[in-house]
């Protein structure tokens, strides 16, 4: 079965600093990794996606996610966050058998100035 | 090209009623995957529908049902609500839902108050 985990339910930084957002998956098959942010009141917007090829996935925004297989990892960076930046994130992963996303818990990402 | 539109965006509903919501893909995109999302249990998937088929099921009761119309548009339905039904609703298209790792687009979901 696919899994995702989400460390931190809550992560805080300050405007300007590295935004670090944890993601580790468990698949037993090559996964297809997602990471999608959701505004107040908003659905869920795609951030960007790793399918394969090049591990570094950069996204929009100034977001980027790095795939490491070795360390079942897809963790989510940003090198300066904007206070535009405080929203929900989500980490997912597709499940080949099911056709659908499964998410992790989500981390709230909160800027302050 | 326009985005997911889902209708309506919010409801209010008394326990025991039926409440049914309604998605619009993006044009071309014949997809459409239905997800629950709370606070408790996070985002969930309910069901996927493709050219007029339900595709994939969640684990969800009965009372919840879906379908999908030649026009890709979508409709879930929710019967003799409860207080745990209250959620946002968030509908997805994809262009199909046999290529692995298709992009699902997000509409701004429905959401659903039940007293």
């Amino acid at each position: 079965a696919q899994s995702v985990t989400q460390l931190g339910s809550h992560v805080s930084v300050s405007e300007g600093a590295l935004v670090l957002l944890r993601c580790n998956y468990s698949s037993s098959v090559p996964p297809y990794l997602f990471w999608y942010v959701q505004y107040p009141n908003q659905g869920l917007q795609l951030l960007l996606k790793y399918t394969t090829g090049a591990t570094l996935v950069k996204g929009i925004n100034g977001f980027e996610a790095e795939f490491k297989k070795s360390e079942t990892s897809f963790h989510l960076t940003k090198p300066s966050a904007h206070m535009s930046d405080a929203a929900e994130y989500f980490c997912a992963v597709f499940n080949n058998q099911g056709g659908k996303l499964i998410f992790g818990q989500g981390t709230e990402l909160s800027v302050k100035p | 090209k326009a985005g997911v539109t889902q209708t309506p965006r919010y409801l209010i509903k008394t326990r025991g009623q039926q409440v049914t919501l309604s998605c619009s893909p993006i044009s071309g995109h014949r997809s459409v995957s239905w997800y629950q999302q709370t606070p408790g249990q996070g985002l969930q998937f309910l069901f996927e529908y493709f050219s007029e088929t339900q595709r994939n099921k969640g684990n969800f009761p009965g009372r919840f049902s879906g379908r999908q119309f030649s026009n890709s548009r979508s409709e879930m339905n929710v019967s003799t609500l409860e207080l745990g039904d209250s959620a946002l609703y968030l509908c997805a298209s994809s262009s199909t839902w046999d290529r692995v790792g298709e992009t699902q687009y997000f509409g701004p979901g429905t959401r659903l108050l039940v007293l």
